[in-house]
């Protein structure tokens, strides 16, 4: 079956922008989180979606928002980007939170803010 | 969730075990340990979880010490593809508001021709 697909694969903005990435689920899969990777801080959770519902956030700025919908794809926006905001965003599906399946990470939107 | 230790890099010959340690000595009872590996410039791969039992998959074994203080991963039969970071996570499950997976720095395996 299809893995995680996120889109863009990679992507250049300039400081001021906002940006919109995408997840898609693997099929059946209800769960989506969103992390962010950078040399300095590691891999960092973002926030968790199941059912249209935002059910777990992480310590980042209101700049950085998401949403899901009804077929369980994924999109999370940043607004206002700043030079740091340069990262690996990882999207992650899951059955459901909570399950101890784990998770399946698709390969990453690789983001870079000049 | 409980913090891991894990040591920063090793390195295995080919062919050989790779034997990974970590350290979880404030683990709760209903944490499970949960390992998995990044290949570089791709996303983290699931490979195994267990939550006191020893725990077997086609990757990889998983064992738990009794008093769930440290485990080990072991890869039997370690091959250059293996070559990632490995990340030992403790999580409790099925709690809806507590999802999030923790990661630590992880440990840097180098398989060595």
């Amino acid at each position: 079956k299809a893995g995680v697909t996120q889109t863009p694969r990679y992507l250049i903005k300039t400081r001021g922008q906002q940006v919109t990435l995408s997840c898609s689920p693997i099929s059946g899969h209800r769960s989506v989180s969103w992390y962010q990777q950078t040399p300095g801080q590691g891999l960092q959770f973002l926030f968790e979606y199941f059912s249209e519902t935002q059910r777990n956030k992480g310590n980042f700025p209101g700049r950085f928002s998401g949403r899901q919908f009804s077929n369980s794809r994924s999109e999370m926006n940043v607004s206002t980007l700043e030079l740091g905001d340069s990262a690996l965003y990882l999207c992650a599906s899951s059955l459901q939170p909570g399950t101890h399946y784990g998770y399946t990470f698709g390969s990453g939107t690789r983001l870079t803010v000049v | 969730d409980a913090k891991t230790t894990q040591p920063t890099s090793m390195d295995c010959a080919e062919g050989r075990a790779a034997n990974l340690p970590c350290n979880h000595s404030t683990i709760s009872g209903n944490e499970y340990v949960y390992w998995y590996r990044q290949i570089h410039s791709q996303g983290p791969q699931y490979i195994i979880h267990g939550l006191k039992n020893n725990e077997t998959n086609e990757m990889a074994s998983l064992i738990i010490t009794e008093d769930r203080k440290s485990s080990t991963l072991i890869l039997p039969h370690a091959t250059l593809r293996d070559t990632a970071v490995y990340y030992c996570i403790v999580r409790a499950t099925s709690n809806f508001g507590n999802e999030k997976l923790t990661f630590g720095t992880g440990t840097r395996l180098t398989i060595i021709p």
